[in-house]
């Protein structure tokens, strides 16, 4: 049973455009999550969180919204850039029953930004 | 500031064959993780150490064993490695202190079995 989906395996964007990763999740015990990059031969970097507490958090070109009701989460990416192709990772985690110590993860979307 | 290391970066592993990869983080983080990356999969949780002393299976812990040495060290074993044990492995490390914190990964480890 996948608790976090990311269900568009890739996403193509011209540079300067907007770039929209979605991800879903089902269990109602997550409280926090994350978005992480990963380049390839390189171990995952951490991007942008958020908490449950909030529905929108911003860090530069990077904005995640998070929809509790609808267990939904986006990360936008505006302006995107050729440096920004990469797998981006949705992670979640849970405050109770031992599961705040660990993330689960997303398949992932690879995201190709063209010049 | 090394952040998390693993150690070998590429291995090669006939069937059967044991080996030990590991991790160390000089964070001073309580947790550690061991995760495999496969392709159409994401990042799968192996075994984690939720502070020094305690370790716990994940979602695919068959087929191999934890260590947590000391704070800063976690291993991870294969007995008898098999070709589907395959992948490339991530330790982590985070901070858990009742606040939620993200998780800092290693570079990785490539392994096949032949």
């Amino acid at each position: 049973d996948q608790q976090v989906k990311q269900n568009s395996p890739s996403l193509s964007v011209q540079e300067g455009r907007i770039s929209i990763l979605n991800c879903d999740y089902t269990n109602s015990m997550f409280d926090y999550f994350l978005w992480y990059k990963k380049y390839p031969a390189e171990g995952p970097t951490f991007l942008i969180s958020i908490s449950s507490i909030k529905d929108k958090n911003e860090d530069g070109r990077f904005t995640v919204f998070l929809n509790k009701s609808a267990k939904h989460l986006s990360l936008h990416i505006v302006p995107s850039q050729p440096g920004d192709s990469a797998v981006y990772f949705c992670a979640a985690s849970a405050r109770s029953g031992g599961s705040n110590y660990k993330l689960t993860f997303g398949k992932g979307t690879l995201l190709t930004v063209n010049p | 500031n090394a952040g998390v290391t693993q150690t070998p970066k590429f291995q090669v592993l006939k069937t059967g064959q044991s080996m030990t990869l590991q991790c160390a983080q000089d964070m001073n983080h309580n947790s550690m993780y061991w995760y495999r990356q496969d392709p159409g999969m994401g990042l799968r949780l192996i075994y984690y150490s939720a502070s020094e002393g305690t370790t716990d299976k994940g979602e695919v812990p068959n087929g191999y064993n934890v260590s947590r040495l000391n704070k800063r060290e976690f291993s991870l074993r294969l007995e008898s490695a098999a070709p589907s044990q395959t992948s490339v492995y991530f330790c982590a490390s985070k901070y858990f202190g009742g606040q939620n914190t993200e998780a800092f990964f290693g570079q990785g480890t490539r392994l096949t079995v032949v």
